[in-house]
């Protein structure tokens, strides 16, 4: 059983596009992040949601929403894509927020043409 | 803001060396973890520490908490090939909710 899950694995677009990625976790943890990865492989948080409840939301521009539809799932909207939206994210959950203890998804690969 | 300085940033080596790789904060650090990802997947945890000079260890693998609580190491003894991806070190203020990672040691090991 997958602990965290990310749909789509790779997701090819054009720019100015609007995409959605999904994830899931069945681990029953209340926490649940979207990291970015780029090409130089430096992960950076971009938000987190506590039980719902939208916890950190880093510097990232307003066209990605999140949304959190119970604590077990939380989705990231991208409008109008652009060409430096091209990376890898991830999807992670951890039971506490203040453990550092994170499982991730397996990544959702972004390329934006 | 917080920044983590991991290295070195890549490691070329024999299978069956040892390896070691640090990271150095800015800030106090209340947490401090490792990470390894490998290619196409995400990052998995390796050890966390959760206090200063602290010493643990996970198979191969040992990691310390710095006493000034701004570094942390990791070790891997008698390296094979399944060691080879990248290890992240990430640490973590007391009461922040954000995990910061460090840039990443991308090892290589030579058969």
């Amino acid at each position: 059983d997958t602990a965290v899950s990310q749909t789509p694995k790779y997701l090819v677009t054009q720019m100015g596009n609007d995409k959605s990625i999904k994830c899931e976790q069945n681990l029953g943890h209340d926490t649940m992040y979207w990291y970015k990865q780029d090409s130089k492989k430096f992960l950076k948080i971009m938000f987190s949601y506590n039980n719902k409840e939208l916890i950190i939301n880093e510097t990232v521009p307003n066209r990605f929403s999140p949304k959190s539809p119970d604590k077990a799932h939380l989705n990231l909207h991208i409008n109008s894509l652009e060409l430096g939206d091209s990376a890898v994210y991830f999807c992670a959950s951890s039971l506490l927020t203040h453990t550092g203890e994170l499982f991730f998804g397996e990544g959702s690969r972004l390329t934006v043409l | 803001g917080q920044q983590l300085n991991q290295s070195p940033q890549s490691m070329f080596i024999q299978e069956g060396e040892d390896v070691s790789m640090n990271c150095t904060s800015s800030s106090i650090f209340n947490t401090w973890l490792w990470y390894k990802q490998d290619p196409g997947e995400g990052p998995v945890l390796l050890i966390a520490l959760y206090k200063a000079g602290e010493l643990t260890s996970n198979g191969r693998l040992t990691a310390q908490f710095g006493i000034t609580r701004k570094d942390s190491f990791l070790n891997i003894s008698a390296s094979i090939p399944s060691d080879v991806g990248i290890y992240f070190c990430a640490g973590q203020e007391q009461g922040a909710q954000k995990l910061v990672f460090g840039q990443g040691t991308r090892l290589t090991i030579n058969p």
